[in-house]
């Protein structure tokens, strides 16, 4: 089974400066997919970015990107230029491609991330 | 954002009662899940479906039942509810294999 770690319960970070979120999985498939969400205190999950397993490009998404390191089953997430609104829970997550009708999301257990002004 | 609705928002039951939360979409996506958010755990996967009539359990299957008769709607029923049953509950859906899961705003479920 598929297991996804967030060792890092909370973290904390200056406004306008970067902070980076750690996230580790473990799996015996090649080809997967793997997502960060945000929950801020509205409840409400936001997808964040996600990375495809066979792209070695690192995704992006405006301040939001990650460092994919396959081999290492890492996939950390950075956030550039912090504000306020960033203050929020994230979840790494990962989903099988090749798991057919079984295919779902494994979650982490979250980091609190909070931005100090 | 995606056509998901949650109902109830909020509710609060006693124990040994039934409880039936509903999940409602309007994207007539194939993959719907039912999802426990607690502290220290995560998110975790109760049930799911990959079509009418077509459900499956997850890790926390124990005590919840789930019925789709219709691509948009997926229920979500406690029959005899617990109080380790109190939780915030969500829905989500998924156009496809691999791609991402959209979800809806939650219930809080709280059961006295």
């Amino acid at each position: 089974a598929q297991t996804v770690t967030q060792s890092q319960p909370e973290m904390s970070v200056q406004e306008a400066e970067t902070v980076t979120l750690s996230c580790t999985y473990d799996t015996s498939e090649s080809d997967y997919y793997l997502f960060w969400y945000k929950q801020p205190p509205s409840r409400q999950m936001i997808l964040v970015i996600r990375q495809e397993a066979y792209k070695q490009q690192n995704a992006t998404e405006n301040r939001f990107s990650v460092n994919f390191q396959k081999a290492a089953k890492s996939f950390s997430l950075k956030i550039s230029d912090s504000q306020l609104g960033d203050a929020a829970m994230y979840f790494c997550a990962y989903r099988g491609r090749l798991t057919g009708a079984n295919s779902k999301l494994t979650f982490g257990k979250g980091i609190t991330l909070s931005v100090r002004p | 954002d995606a056509g998901i609705t949650q109902s109830p928002r909020h509710k609060v039951t006693e124990t040994g009662t039934p409880v039936t939360l509903r999940c409602h979409q309007t994207e007539n996506h194939r993959y719907m899940y039912w999802y426990r958010q607690d502290p220290g755990h995560g998110l975790r996967l109760i049930h799911y479906s990959y079509g009418v009539k077509d459900t499956d359990k997850g890790e926390v299957s124990d005590g919840y039942s789930v019925s789709r008769s219709k691509t948009e709607d997926f229920l979500l029923t406690l029959e005899s509810a617990t109080s380790s049953q109190t939780s915030v509950y969500f829905c989500a859906i998924s156009e496809v294999l691999g791609g991402p899961l959209h979800f809806g705003n939650g219930t809080r479920l709280t059961v006295t």
